[in-house]
Formats: C-alpha cells, sequence, structure tokens
C-alpha cells in the first residue's frame, strides 16, 4: 500500500504564472487535506476535502488558490498567477475518516520556489 | 492563529538522554497528536491521545494530556542520533465549519549528540 504520493517535489515558477501540485491519497482514503509550511514554522491548514465536495477551505486565500478532488484521479492544489510569498512547501495529508478523529499519512511535500 | 505552542523551541541533549518537549493549546480539543518531521521530509505521526485520556505508551515514546491546563508532553526515553528531527503537536478542535481542525504548532527542533 503506497502511502501519500505527491508530485512534483520541486516546482519552480516564475512570477505570474500557475503552479498545479498533485496529491494521490493513501488507497482506501477519501478525505484529503493541504498544508503550507514556511521555512522554520509549522503547518498552516489550507483545505479539507473529500472525493467531489470541498469541507473547510477556511485556511485557503480567497484568491489564486484553489483545491479540487475529483471522483477520478488525484488531488490538486491550484495557485494562480504565482507571487515570490507563495514560495513554500506544501504538504498533503490523507485519512480514512474525517479530520481530528484519527491520524494523518503526509506525502513528502512539494516545494515551491517563485523566481 | 496557532492553536498548539511547543516548548522549546529547540533542544540539544547527549545520545542515551531522556528529551522533553511540551505543548500548550488555547481551546478544547476532541485530541492531541505528535508528529515528527525529519528535514525536508513530510510528517511521520507518533501518537495520538483522546481528550479523556491522561497518559499514553509507544515504544520508547510518553505522552501525557491535562486537560485542565491545555497541555501535553511528549518524553522520548533513550535517546538516540536517528530521534535528531522536529517535532510538532496538533490539536484536533471542532471548526465550525462542519469538520475538525488538525492544527500545528511551530514545533521543537531536538538534536541528539553521538
Amino acid at each position: 500500500n503506497a502511502g501519500v504520493m505527491q508530485n512534483p517535489r520541486h516546482l519552480v515558477r516564475r512570477r505570474g504564472q500557475e503552479a498545479r501540485l498533485r496529491c494521490s491519497p493513501m488507497k482506501g482514503h477519501s478525505h484529503v487535506y493541504w498544508y503550507r509550511q514556511l521555512p522554520e514554522e509549522g503547518l498552516k491548514f489550507m483545505v479539507y476535502l473529500q472525493k467531489e465536495n470541498i469541507i473547510d477551505e477556511s485556511g485557503m486565500p480567497k484568491e489564486r488558490f484553489s483545491a479540487e478532488f475529483p471522483k477520478e484521479g488525484p488531488s490538486i492544489l491550484r495557485i494562480q498567477q504565482v507571487v515570490r510569498g507563495d514560495s513554500a512547501a506544501y504538504f498533503c495529508a490523507s485519512s480514512p475518516r474525517g479530520r481530528g478523529e484519527g491520524e494523518a499519512f503526509f506525502g513528502q511535500g512539494t516545494r515551491l520556489t517563485v523566481v | 492563529s496557532q492553536q498548539g505552542e511547543e516548548d522549546p523551541q529547540a533542544l540539544s541533549i547527549q545520545e542515551g538522554e531522556n528529551a522533553t518537549m511540551n505543548c500548550s493549546y488555547k481551546t478544547s480539543i476532541n485530541n492531541l497528536q505528535w508528529y515528527r518531521q525529519n528535514s525536508g521530509r513530510g510528517l511521520v505521526h507518533l501518537i495520538l491521545i483522546r481528550s479523556n485520556e491522561r497518559e499514553k505508551h509507544s515504544g520508547r515514546l510518553r505522552v501525557t494530556l491535562d486537560t485542565s491546563k491545555k497541555s501535553s508532553s511528549l518524553l522520548i526515553t533513550a535517546s538516540r542520533a536517528a530521534d535528531t528531527a522536529s517535532y510538532f503537536c496538533a490539536t484536533a478542535a471542532y471548526s465550525g465549519a462542519g469538520s475538525y481542525q488538525l492544527t500545528f504548532g511551530k514545533g521543537t527542533k531536538l538534536s541528539v549528540i553521538p
């Protein structure tokens, strides 16, 4: 049973470009969460999704950021018109049950660098 | 805002010593979890303690929870160089948006010197 798979591991984008981050949850997990981590910081919650539904996006910036978790395929975190401040590590986690009711399994993260 | 706040921010000990990290939080929680992160890697779940539990053990790990003080501690006994990592506490609390928030602190950076 493969773990949570994130790709790419590293992504470099110029200011104004779009960044698409992908996350395949563990097999059998229908709950996906995205977090952002700045250097020397903890993880900041962004969004919680179940298949085809956004459950909680209270941590997502209102503009330029969007997330989806389609019926088929990975979850996608999309950042439009990236700015330098978007540079961070983005982690995806999945769980078989609702968030907070058990452990979350994390991917290795995507390190986004905006130049 | 951060829910869990770890203390100390950094800890350096000799191999074989015990390491204690503390976490304080502000609101009522469903459970509290500890995670470990090696440099540049994802987080690995270590242990979960529910709000009605006071202590839990897993191998060399011992976690305590004091809901009256809104605090938890993680003890790693007989530390090894391989325990060098950042340790995060995460609190699970109802967010009001139909789900629980799993909120992370800034972590404690542990260095175990061989």
